[in-house]
Order: structure tokens, then C-alpha cells, then sequence
């Protein structure tokens, strides 16, 4: 199964950009790319996820390589808010079999955001 | 739409106890997965539902176990609780749970405390 990399923290001012990396030189052709947040003791929020193009929602946008074996996520305009950890997490799908369903997630990156 | 609940909130047990925990999926939402997340082994799939059925199953004990309602709703049990048990059990729901690109969307968690 695909595996992640992240750097284990990064900080960002208030109202700046943040850009958050992660390498999965592994990635198959077919498997997405999903970002989750985590908020302190709280479950995991979806962000994001995407295949191949560039992906942006109301939360983030996505920037994945063209080989990709890596992705950004960016947050547009970093608010205290958006300080939690960020999980990537390549998604292994219905024609692998028996991870059917399963998310593996790797320790995430801690953003921390500052006034 | 509501999210996905799950009840208790929270939970202390002492050793030996068994426990259950509940999970309502999003409305429409036929998978059902269950997370355990501990400090030291970040977040790990335990099991995932689909239709009532067990489809796959991650690397825990037989005192972990848990079943499918109709109604799509889960419930998960553990028995005979050991300290190490201690965790925030996030469940998991999304449409099919298949699909590569069939989002999960995580409840609050119930955090379990044994004493």
C-alpha cells in the first residue's frame, strides 16, 4: 500500500498562505489523494481529496505533481482555526481488495497557526 | 444533513468490564468504519461494515468486535478491557466505502477510559 510523508510541523502567521507538502512516491495510477485535519480530540475533518488535476473547494485547494508522487494542500488565508494536525492519505480502493474501506493514516502534520 | 453520532461520548470502565459503543451513520450512508486512535499508535483501522456484513478487518484482538444494523447503524464491543484500551474510537461512514473516491466522514469519537 501507498505510504505518506509529512513533515511533522509547520506554522504559519494569521491571514497568510499555508502550504502544507507531502511525498507519495508510491502512489499507484488509480489511487486518490485525501487530506484530513484533526483538531485536538476531535474526529477527523475532510478537506480535500483528488486524482490527478488540481482540486479547490471552499476549504483548501489541492496541487498534486504531475508525476504524482507528491501534493500540497494550501489554505488560502491561515486563521487560528486552522491550527490542528493534517493527515494525507493515499487512498487504496475496491479493485485492491481486502483494504476495502481502509484509511491508513500516518502521524500528520502539526500546523500551528499564530496570531 | 446531520453527521455521523456516536454515543457515549464518554466512557470509564475498569479492567475486565466490556464495553459498547454506537455509531449512526450520515443518512443515506451504507459503511460503516471504526478507528482506534492512542497516542502512541496514532490512528488504526479496527473494521469496517458494509450491508451488515464484515468486510475487512484490521490487525486487533478477537476482544474487538462489532456488528451492522439494518438500519446501517454499528455498534463495536470490546470485552474483557485491558489499560491499553484507553483510546478515542472514531466510526467512520460513507456511501459505499469502496470507491476511491467514496469520502469518509468521521463522528466526534467516544473517548474510552479504563481504570
Amino acid at each position: 500500500d501507498a505510504k505518506t510523508t509529512q513533515p511533522t510541523s509547520m506554522d504559519c502567521a494569521e491571514g497568510r498562505a499555508a502550504n502544507l507538502p507531502c511525498n507519495h512516491s508510491t502512489i499507484s495510477g488509480n489511487e486518490y489523494v485525501y487530506w484530513y485535519r484533526q483538531i485536538h480530540s476531535q474526529g477527523p475533518q475532510y478537506i480535500i481529496h483528488g486524482l490527478k488535476n488540481n482540486e479547490t473547494n471552499e476549504m483548501a485547494s489541492l496541487i498534486i505533481t504531475e508525476d504524482r508522487k507528491s501534493s500540497t494542500l494550501i489554505l488560502p488565508h491561515a486563521t487560528l482555526r486552522d491550527t490542528a494536525v493534517y493527515y494525507c492519505i493515499v487512498r487504496v480502493g475496491a479493485d485492491r481488495g481486502s483494504t476495502l474501506g481502509r484509511l491508513y493514516f500516518g502521524r500528520g502534520t502539526q500546523l500551528t497557526v499564530w496570531p | 444533513k446531520a453527521g455521523v453520532t456516536q454515543t457515549p461520548r464518554y466512557l470509564i470502565k475498569t479492567r475486565g468490564q466490556q464495553v459498547t459503543l454506537s455509531c449512526s451513520p450520515i443518512s443515506g450512508h451504507r459503511s460503516v468504519s471504526w478507528y482506534q486512535q492512542t497516542p502512541g499508535q496514532g490512528l488504526q483501522f479496527l473494521f469496517e461494515y458494509f450491508s451488515e456484513t464484515q468486510r475487512n478487518k484490521g490487525n486487533f484482538p478477537g476482544r474487538f468486535s462489532g456488528r451492522q444494523f439494518s438500519n446501517s447503524r454499528s455498534e463495536m464491543n470490546v470485552s474483557t478491557l485491558e489499560l491499553g484500551d484507553s483510546a478515542l474510537y472514531l466510526c467512520a461512514s460513507s456511501v459505499t466505502g469502496g470507491a476511491r473516491a467514496d469520502t469518509q466522514y468521521f463522528g466526534p469519537g467516544t473517548r474510552l477510559t479504563v481504570l
